[in-house]
C-alpha cells in the first residue's frame, strides 16, 4: 500500500486549496479513506471520511471544518482529493490521507482506524 | 463529546517496560487503537482493536483495558522505540474519530 499526498502549501486567510493523495498497492474503490491532519506541535485531528462507493461512497466530517472542506474520490485513476474553502489560521497543519479498517460485517463494526498513512503534504494559512 | 487523557510523557531505560495509558470514563464500550509517531514521521498503527498488532509490529507491543483506562505496554524498551504514541476511538454516537492528546516516550 502506498498513499502520497500534493497540492499542499501557502495560501491566505478566506483562500482555497486542493488535495490529492495518490493510492496504489490496494483496491482503492473498494476502500473508505480518511484526511487527518496535525498542527505543528499537536496529536493528529481527525478531517472526514469516505466511504466506498458501494458501500454509498458517503461522507462525514469534524465539525470545524463542516461545510468548508470537501472529500471526493475518482476510484478510476485511484486518487482521493480533500478541497478546502475559507482556510483559516487554524486550518495550518500537514494534511495526511489514511486508508481506513473497520470489520465491514454489521454484526462485528465498532469503530475505525487507520492502517496504512502517507507522508503527509504542509499547508500554511497566513496573510 | 469526550476527551482521551494521556500522561504528556513517560520515560524507560532500554530493556525495561514501558506503560502508556489513555483514559475516558466510557473506553470499555469503545475500542481503542494505537499510533506510534517519529518525528518528522506520518503515524503508524501498532495496535487495533485494543489488542490486535498488524503485521510487521513487533510482539514487545500489545495492548490492553480495565476499567476506564486502555493501556499499550511496551516490553524490552529500545531505542528506536523513541517517538510520540497516541490512542484513538470512535465516538459511538457519531462514529467520528477522535485521538488522545500523546504521550511522548523517552528512553533513557
Amino acid at each position: 500500500v502506498q498513499l502520497v499526498e500534493s497540492g499542499g502549501g501557502l495560501v491566505k486567510p478566506g483562500g482555497s486549496l486542493r488535495l490529492s493523495c495518490a493510492a496504489s498497492g490496494f483496491t482503492s474503490s473498494n476502500a473508505w479513506m480518511s484526511w487527518v491532519r496535525q498542527a505543528p506541535g499537536k496529536g493528529p485531528e481527525w478531517v472526514g471520511r469516505i466511504k466506498s462507493r458501494n458501500e454509498g461512497g458517503t461522507t462525514d466530517y469534524a465539525a470545524p471544518v463542516k461545510g468548508r472542506f470537501t472529500i471526493s474520490r475518482d476510484d478510476s485513476s485511484n486518487i482521493l482529493y480533500l478541497q478546502l474553502n475559507s482556510l483559516k489560521i487554524e486550518d495550518t497543519a500537514v494534511y495526511y490521507c489514511a486508508t481506513v479498517g473497520y470489520c465491514s460485517r454489521p454484526s462485528c463494526y465498532r469503530g475505525y482506524y487507520f492502517d496504512y498513512w502517507g507522508p503527509g503534504t504542509v499547508v500554511t494559512v497566513s496573510s | 463529546s469526550f476527551v482521551l487523557t494521556q500522561p504528556p510523557s513517560v520515560s524507560a531505560a532500554p530493556g525495561q517496560t514501558a506503560t502508556i495509558t489513555c483514559g475516558e470514563n466510557d473506553i470499555g464500550r469503545k475500542s481503542v487503537h494505537w499510533y506510534q509517531q517519529r518525528p518528522g514521521q506520518a503515524p503508524v498503527l501498532v495496535i487495533y482493536y485494543d489488542d490486535a498488532r498488524p503485521s510487521g509490529i513487533p510482539e514487545r507491543f500489545s495492548g490492553s483495558k480495565s476499567g476506564k483506562t486502555a493501556t499499550l505496554t511496551i516490553s524490552r524498551v529500545e531505542a528506536g522505540d523513541e517517538a510520540d504514541y497516541y490512542c484513538q476511538v470512535c465516538d459511538s454516537s457519531t462514529d467520528q474519530a477522535v485521538f488522545g492528546g500523546g504521550t511522548k516516550l523517552t528512553v533513557l
